[in-house]
Protein backbone atom coordinates (compact mmCIF):
# COMPACT_ATOMS: atom_id res chain seq x y z
CA UNK A 1 0.00 0.00 0.00
CA UNK A 2 1.37 2.96 -1.22
CA UNK A 3 1.86 5.91 1.67
CA UNK A 4 2.89 9.44 1.58
CA UNK A 5 3.51 10.92 5.26
CA UNK A 6 4.37 14.92 5.70
CA UNK A 7 5.45 16.62 8.46
CA UNK A 8 7.40 19.83 9.46
CA UNK A 9 4.25 22.43 9.34
CA UNK A 10 4.13 24.89 11.51
CA UNK A 11 3.25 28.74 12.61
CA UNK A 12 5.68 30.87 11.32
CA UNK A 13 6.50 34.32 11.07
CA UNK A 14 6.69 36.37 7.72
CA UNK A 15 10.04 36.19 6.43
CA UNK A 16 11.30 33.00 7.74
CA UNK A 17 12.22 29.36 6.82
CA UNK A 18 10.52 25.63 7.10
CA UNK A 19 11.13 22.61 6.11
CA UNK A 20 8.82 19.92 5.04
CA UNK A 21 9.38 16.04 4.41
CA UNK A 22 7.25 13.55 3.32
CA UNK A 23 8.16 9.77 4.13
CA UNK A 24 7.29 7.88 0.96
CA UNK A 25 6.22 3.52 1.47
CA UNK A 26 4.41 0.88 -0.52
CA UNK A 27 6.36 1.97 -4.06
CA UNK A 28 9.81 2.08 -5.29
CA UNK A 29 10.33 5.54 -4.85
CA UNK A 30 13.28 6.20 -7.10
CA UNK A 31 11.60 5.36 -9.78
CA UNK A 32 9.08 8.20 -9.59
CA UNK A 33 8.94 12.02 -9.90
CA UNK A 34 7.26 13.36 -6.52
CA UNK A 35 5.64 16.79 -6.11
CA UNK A 36 4.59 19.37 -3.60
CA UNK A 37 0.58 20.51 -4.44
CA UNK A 38 -0.55 23.20 -1.91
CA UNK A 39 -4.04 24.67 -0.53
CA UNK A 40 -4.69 27.44 1.04
CA UNK A 41 -7.84 27.48 3.45
CA UNK A 42 -11.05 27.69 2.01
CA UNK A 43 -9.29 27.58 -1.63
CA UNK A 44 -8.52 25.41 -4.57
CA UNK A 45 -5.56 23.51 -5.39
CA UNK A 46 -2.28 24.80 -6.64
CA UNK A 47 0.98 23.06 -8.02
CA UNK A 48 4.17 24.28 -6.44
CA UNK A 49 7.01 22.13 -7.53
CA UNK A 50 8.15 18.73 -9.03
CA UNK A 51 11.16 16.65 -8.62
CA UNK A 52 12.10 14.05 -11.15
CA UNK A 53 12.85 10.59 -10.21
CA UNK A 54 16.81 10.89 -9.55
CA UNK A 55 16.57 14.44 -8.61
CA UNK A 56 17.91 15.92 -11.84
CA UNK A 57 15.43 17.96 -12.87
CA UNK A 58 13.33 20.26 -10.89
CA UNK A 59 10.23 22.63 -11.98
CA UNK A 60 8.42 25.48 -9.66
CA UNK A 61 5.61 27.33 -10.21
CA UNK A 62 6.14 31.19 -10.25
CA UNK A 63 4.77 32.00 -7.30
CA UNK A 64 7.68 30.01 -5.08
CA UNK A 65 10.36 29.96 -7.65
CA UNK A 66 13.48 31.33 -5.84
CA UNK A 67 12.15 31.33 -2.49
CA UNK A 68 11.42 27.00 -2.32
CA UNK A 69 13.47 24.14 -2.80
CA UNK A 70 12.32 20.70 -3.76
CA UNK A 71 15.09 17.83 -3.13
CA UNK A 72 14.52 14.19 -2.31
CA UNK A 73 17.08 11.91 -0.34
CA UNK A 74 16.11 8.53 -2.57
CA UNK A 75 18.05 6.54 0.17
CA UNK A 76 15.68 7.36 2.59
CA UNK A 77 12.26 7.48 0.62
CA UNK A 78 11.76 11.33 1.40
CA UNK A 79 11.10 13.75 -0.21
CA UNK A 80 11.61 17.81 0.90
CA UNK A 81 10.39 21.14 0.51
CA UNK A 82 12.78 23.79 1.51
CA UNK A 83 10.63 26.99 2.16
CA UNK A 84 12.19 30.57 2.63
CA UNK A 85 11.31 34.11 2.66
CA UNK A 86 7.71 32.99 3.59
CA UNK A 87 5.00 35.09 3.17
CA UNK A 88 1.65 35.36 4.45
CA UNK A 89 0.06 33.96 1.15
CA UNK A 90 2.34 30.64 1.66
CA UNK A 91 -0.27 29.58 4.53
CA UNK A 92 -2.16 26.59 3.15
CA UNK A 93 -1.77 23.05 3.23
CA UNK A 94 0.77 21.39 1.80
CA UNK A 95 0.24 17.93 0.24
CA UNK A 96 3.14 15.71 -0.73
CA UNK A 97 2.06 13.93 -4.25
CA UNK A 98 3.28 11.06 -6.22
CA UNK A 99 3.67 12.02 -9.90
CA UNK A 100 3.69 8.83 -11.89
CA UNK A 101 4.24 10.31 -15.36
CA UNK A 102 5.97 13.35 -16.77
CA UNK A 103 3.59 13.07 -19.61
CA UNK A 104 0.27 12.55 -18.39
CA UNK A 105 0.58 15.05 -15.89
CA UNK A 106 -1.51 13.49 -12.90
CA UNK A 107 -0.46 12.61 -9.63
CA UNK A 108 -2.05 9.20 -8.19
CA UNK A 109 -1.16 9.27 -4.62
CA UNK A 110 -1.30 12.34 -1.97
CA UNK A 111 -0.27 12.33 1.46
CA UNK A 112 -2.64 13.86 4.33
CA UNK A 113 -1.18 17.56 3.97
CA UNK A 114 0.91 19.18 6.79
CA UNK A 115 -0.41 23.21 7.57
CA UNK A 116 1.77 25.78 7.10
CA UNK A 117 0.32 29.06 8.57
CA UNK A 118 2.76 32.52 8.12
CA UNK A 119 1.85 35.04 10.34
CA UNK A 120 3.11 37.42 12.63
CA UNK B 1 -8.02 33.43 -10.93
CA UNK B 2 -6.89 29.61 -12.66
CA UNK B 3 -5.73 29.36 -15.75
CA UNK B 4 -8.81 26.22 -15.89
CA UNK B 5 -12.24 27.15 -15.50
CA UNK B 6 -15.05 25.41 -14.03
CA UNK B 7 -18.10 26.16 -12.85
CA UNK B 8 -18.02 27.00 -8.90
CA UNK B 9 -21.23 24.42 -8.15
CA UNK B 10 -23.34 22.27 -9.83
CA UNK B 11 -26.23 20.04 -8.12
CA UNK B 12 -28.57 17.18 -9.51
CA UNK B 13 -30.85 14.60 -7.49
CA UNK B 14 -29.27 11.25 -6.53
CA UNK B 15 -29.87 8.92 -9.19
CA UNK B 16 -29.65 11.56 -11.91
CA UNK B 17 -26.31 12.50 -14.02
CA UNK B 18 -24.20 15.72 -13.72
CA UNK B 19 -21.43 16.80 -15.92
CA UNK B 20 -18.75 18.91 -15.02
CA UNK B 21 -16.63 21.41 -17.35
CA UNK B 22 -13.03 22.28 -18.06
CA UNK B 23 -11.89 24.97 -19.60
CA UNK B 24 -8.55 25.72 -20.92
CA UNK B 25 -6.49 26.99 -23.79
CA UNK B 26 -3.89 25.01 -26.92
CA UNK B 27 -1.16 25.17 -24.28
CA UNK B 28 -2.91 23.06 -21.52
CA UNK B 29 -5.90 21.41 -21.92
CA UNK B 30 -6.10 21.24 -26.22
CA UNK B 31 -2.19 19.41 -26.06
CA UNK B 32 -2.32 17.33 -22.94
CA UNK B 33 -3.86 15.09 -20.73
CA UNK B 34 -6.29 16.26 -18.25
CA UNK B 35 -6.96 14.13 -14.92
CA UNK B 36 -9.77 15.03 -12.21
CA UNK B 37 -9.86 14.92 -8.54
CA UNK B 38 -12.41 14.43 -5.75
CA UNK B 39 -11.82 15.79 -2.51
CA UNK B 40 -14.30 15.27 -0.04
CA UNK B 41 -14.77 17.95 2.70
CA UNK B 42 -11.42 17.51 4.92
CA UNK B 43 -9.30 14.78 2.86
CA UNK B 44 -6.37 14.96 0.55
CA UNK B 45 -7.68 15.19 -3.05
CA UNK B 46 -7.93 11.38 -4.92
CA UNK B 47 -7.13 10.68 -8.37
CA UNK B 48 -10.29 9.87 -10.36
CA UNK B 49 -9.55 10.28 -13.88
CA UNK B 50 -6.03 10.29 -15.33
CA UNK B 51 -5.11 10.51 -19.22
CA UNK B 52 -8.31 12.43 -20.07
CA UNK B 53 -10.25 9.12 -20.24
CA UNK B 54 -9.22 6.83 -17.51
CA UNK B 55 -9.77 5.26 -14.34
CA UNK B 56 -7.55 4.24 -11.73
CA UNK B 57 -8.19 0.79 -10.26
CA UNK B 58 -11.12 1.26 -7.82
CA UNK B 59 -12.88 4.34 -9.25
CA UNK B 60 -16.35 3.27 -10.23
CA UNK B 61 -17.34 2.81 -13.65
CA UNK B 62 -20.07 5.71 -13.19
CA UNK B 63 -17.35 8.13 -13.17
CA UNK B 64 -16.16 8.85 -16.90
CA UNK B 65 -13.85 11.77 -18.76
CA UNK B 66 -13.51 13.17 -21.86
CA UNK B 67 -11.49 15.99 -23.53
CA UNK B 68 -12.51 17.62 -27.06
CA UNK B 69 -10.59 20.77 -28.07
CA UNK B 70 -9.68 22.50 -25.19
CA UNK B 71 -12.26 21.84 -22.94
CA UNK B 72 -12.58 18.45 -21.05
CA UNK B 73 -15.44 17.09 -18.71
CA UNK B 74 -16.33 14.79 -15.78
CA UNK B 75 -19.57 12.75 -16.00
CA UNK B 76 -21.16 11.24 -13.31
CA UNK B 77 -23.79 8.84 -13.50
CA UNK B 78 -26.34 7.35 -11.05
CA UNK B 79 -25.22 10.04 -8.61
CA UNK B 80 -24.87 9.42 -5.09
CA UNK B 81 -24.92 11.33 -1.81
CA UNK B 82 -20.93 10.13 -0.93
CA UNK B 83 -20.12 11.50 -4.28
CA UNK B 84 -20.64 15.39 -2.64
CA UNK B 85 -17.14 16.76 -2.93
CA UNK B 86 -15.30 19.46 -4.71
CA UNK B 87 -14.21 18.51 -8.18
CA UNK B 88 -10.62 19.55 -9.66
CA UNK B 89 -9.24 19.39 -13.14
CA UNK B 90 -5.75 19.26 -13.65
CA UNK B 91 -3.24 19.49 -16.77
CA UNK B 92 -0.10 20.43 -17.99
CA UNK B 93 0.82 24.15 -19.58
CA UNK B 94 3.53 24.02 -22.42
CA UNK B 95 3.45 27.45 -22.59
CA UNK B 96 3.75 28.13 -18.23
CA UNK B 97 6.05 24.59 -17.97
CA UNK B 98 3.73 24.24 -14.73
CA UNK B 99 1.48 22.27 -13.65
CA UNK B 100 -2.13 23.81 -13.76
CA UNK B 101 -5.66 23.03 -11.97
CA UNK B 102 -8.93 24.72 -12.26
CA UNK B 103 -10.96 26.37 -9.65
CA UNK B 104 -12.62 23.50 -8.28
CA UNK B 105 -16.47 22.46 -8.69
CA UNK B 106 -18.98 22.02 -5.58
CA UNK B 107 -20.91 18.70 -6.26
CA UNK B 108 -24.22 18.85 -4.59
CA UNK B 109 -26.59 16.20 -4.22
CA UNK B 110 -29.82 17.11 -3.51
Amino acid sequence: EVQLLESGGDLIQPGGSLRLSCAASGFTFSSYAMSWVRQAPGKGLEWVSIISDSGGRTYYADSVKGRFTISRDNSKNTLYLQMNSLRADDTAVYYCAKYPSLVGAFFDYWGQGTLVTVSS
Amino acid sequence: QSVLTQPPSVSAAPGQKVTISCSGSSSNIGNNYVSWYQQLPGTAPKLFIYDSNKRPSGIPDRFSGSKSGTSATLGITGLQTGDEADYYCGTWDSSLSSVVFGGGTKLTVL
